[in-house]
């Protein structure tokens, strides 16, 4: 089954507009992380964001934004003022904490295309 | 740049070959995940390893198989390959193997199997 569903394929904005992924997660840990990474055209797979179960308080950090909500199991991210440089596929990811087997790999989410154009 | 180094960048070869793909992890991390990006699997788990011990296990398939040397270096192997194979393989390092923390992931090896 699916442990993390991202709903939204592509997403496509004019630059300065915002852009909120979402991820929804299904898990029966209580523990468990949840991550954003982003991959651009070049490939390489770049950690962005990394949140606990137990910490739902939502933050900031400069253009990038995340809503963490246990009660809907969503993990939502946010670019702020988008650039051309934001154009990426955005992968969010679980990693649960439920047996040793599971414990450390990412489980990934389908991805989220970004489309900023000039 | 992660810091985790993958070789060879990119390879191509043919149906039934064996491959070696080669993985430095960062400085420092004890632990290193692989994993496969295909088109219609997604990005998957395929192995962990920490400080040289086989830690966790995903989806990986009887014809692969990987190790993690004293060095903390690790290889995947992969044999009789067949077409389906064909995906970019992603290494990640993180500093102690938990979930807590974060995996920096190398520029990957693109596999082209003909």
């Amino acid at each position: 089954a699916q442990k993390v569903t991202q709903a939204q394929t592509e997403i496509s904005v004019v630059e300065k507009e915002d852009v909120t992924l979402d991820c929804v997660y299904e898990t029966r840990d209580t523990t468990y992380y949840l991550f954003w990474y982003k991959q651009p055209p070049s490939g390489e797979l770049v950690f962005l964001i990394r949140r606990n179960s137990f910490d739902e308080q939502n933050e900031i950090s400069g253009r990038y934004s995340w809503n963490f909500q246990k009660s809907t199991s969503s993990f939502n991210f946010t670019i702020t003022a988008s650039q051309v440089v934001d154009s990426a596929v955005y992968f969010c990811a679980l990693s649960e904490a439920r047996t040793t087997d599971s414990w450390g790999k990412l489980q990934f989410g389908a991805g989220t295309q970004v489309v900023v154009t000039p | 740049d992660s810091g985790v180094t993958q070789t060879p960048k990119h390879l191509i070869t043919a149906t039934g070959q064996r491959v070696t793909l080669r993985c430095s992890p960062r400085s420092g991390d004890l632990s290193v995940y692989w994993y496969q990006q295909s088109l219609d699997q997604g990005l998957q788990f395929l192995i962990q390893y920490y400080n040289g011990e086989e830690r966790a296990k995903g989806n990986i398939l009887e014809r692969f198989s990987a190790q993690q040397f004293p060095d903390l270096h690790s290889e995947l192997n992969l044999s009789s390959l067949e077409l389906g194979d064909s995906a970019l393989y992603f290494c990640a390092s993180s500093v102690d193997g938990s979930g807590y923390n974060e995996q920096f992931f190398g520029p990957g090896t693109r596999l082209t199997v003909l």
